[in-house]
Formats: structure tokens, sequence, C-alpha cells
């Protein structure tokens, strides 16, 4: 079956620094990829996808490229800031099935962000 | 603000006992979905409907259930409470084309305790 693996965290980081967070996947058909980051006290929320090979996905300095020969999808900002603390979760779709609304997600990687 | 809405967003509920959660989905989405989240983990896909009807479901035993109504607001029923159950109960809704690219909104859950 599908499955989504994060980088273990939680992160930590000082403001202005590079952030990268791993993501690699596992999926029997040609899924589409997203990133969505979970604020304090908030719902998930969409960060960015990318449905096709070589795709990069972007949003608030965020950016990620879905590589189909390496089977990942990993997550770049080049200067966090501190309200970009958050849990970030990785997750697919398969588009090949039915289950429009079926995300299979990834364990979650918690971010925290240090003046 | 996503526009998804659930109820209640607390309760607590003793073994054996049985839960309703509730989720009023973003207006002109006709997919809702239901996660289960542990503690630190990443939500599990519990099922879908898509215009009322069950399409897809996660590996949950079938002491979970569902119902979407036509006014695309859904219920989450589980029977027969265990432990385990503790968990953030999340609703996900999606249009036609966006349910079906992974494109879901999220509302902020239900935290469920059984004891």
């Amino acid at each position: 079956g599908d499955s989504v693996t994060q980088m273990e965290g939680p992160v930590t980081l000082s403001e202005e620094a590079f952030l990268t967070i791993n993501c690699t996947y596992t999926a029997t058909g040609y899924p589409s990829l997203f990133w969505y980051v979970q604020y304090p006290g908030e719902g998930l929320q969409l960060l960015l996808k990318a449905t096709k090979a070589d795709d990069k996905g972007s949003n608030k300095g965020f950016e990620a490229t879905y590589r189909k020969e390496t089977t990942s999808f990993h997550l770049e900002k080049g200067s966090v800031q501190v309200s970009d603390s958050a849990v970030y979760f990785c997750a697919l779709n398969d588009a090949g099935g039915t289950s429009y609304g079926k995300l299979t997600f990834g364990q979650g990687t918690i971010l925290t962000v240090h003046p | 603000e996503t526009g998804v809405t659930q109820s209640p967003t607390h309760l607590i509920k003793t073994r054996g006992q049985q839960v309703t959660l509730r989720c009023s989905s973003q207006s002109g989405h006709n997919t809702v979905s239901w996660y289960q989240q542990a503690l630190g983990q990443g939500p599990q896909f519990i099922f879908q409907y898509y215009r009322e009807e069950e399409n897809g479901r996660g590996n949950f035993p079938p002491r979970f259930s569902g119902l979407q109504f036509p006014n695309y607001s859904s219920e989450l029923n589980v029977n027969a409470l265990e432990l385990d159950d503790s968990a953030l109960y999340l609703c996900a809704s999606g249009g036609d084309r966006r349910a079906n690219t992974g494109e879901l909104f999220f509302g902020e859950g239900s935290r469920l305790t059984v004891l």
C-alpha cells in the first residue's frame, strides 16, 4: 500500500536559518504530493502541492520538487521565521484510485524557530 | 479559515459508549472525509463520502460509521468505544475537482478522550 516517511523531528532552528524536511514515499500509481501545515491551535492547511514528476510546488517561501526517480518530495525554505513554527506533514493522494478524499500522511515533523 | 466547522471540540467518554461527531463542510463541497489523528502521529484516513454515499474506506472496523446529509454536513459515529479510540478526529471537505487532486480543507477537529 501507499506510505509516506518523513524525517524525524523535532527540528529546532534559529531565525533566518535554512530548512529542509525530508519526505519519501511509496505508491503504486502516480500520486499527487502535498505538504500540509498545522499551526498551533489551528486545523491542517495546504502549504503546497505537485501533481506530476519534476513539478515544483511553492508557497510562502517554501518549495518542494516532485522527484520520481528518488520518490522524494523534500520541503525547503531559505530563511525561516518564528511564525513558521508548526507541524509539517507530507502527504500523497494516489490519483489512480477512486478514493478522492483519501490522503496518506507521514507522521509529521515539529518545527520550532527561535528568534 | 477553511469554512469547515466541527463539533464538539472536546469530549470525554467511557469505554463501551457510543459517540457522534459532526462536521459542516465548506459551501459547494460535496466530498467529505474523516481522519483519526493519534497524539504525535499523522492523520489516518477513516472513510470518505461523496454525494451521500461512502466512497472509500481505510483500515477501520465497522463500528466506525458515517453519514453525509443533503446539505453536505456529515457525522462520524463510533460504537463500543475502546481506549485506543482516544484521538483528534478531523473532518475535511473538497469539491469534485479539488478532492480529486487531494486539496482538502480541514476543520480544527474534535478531541475525543476515552476513559
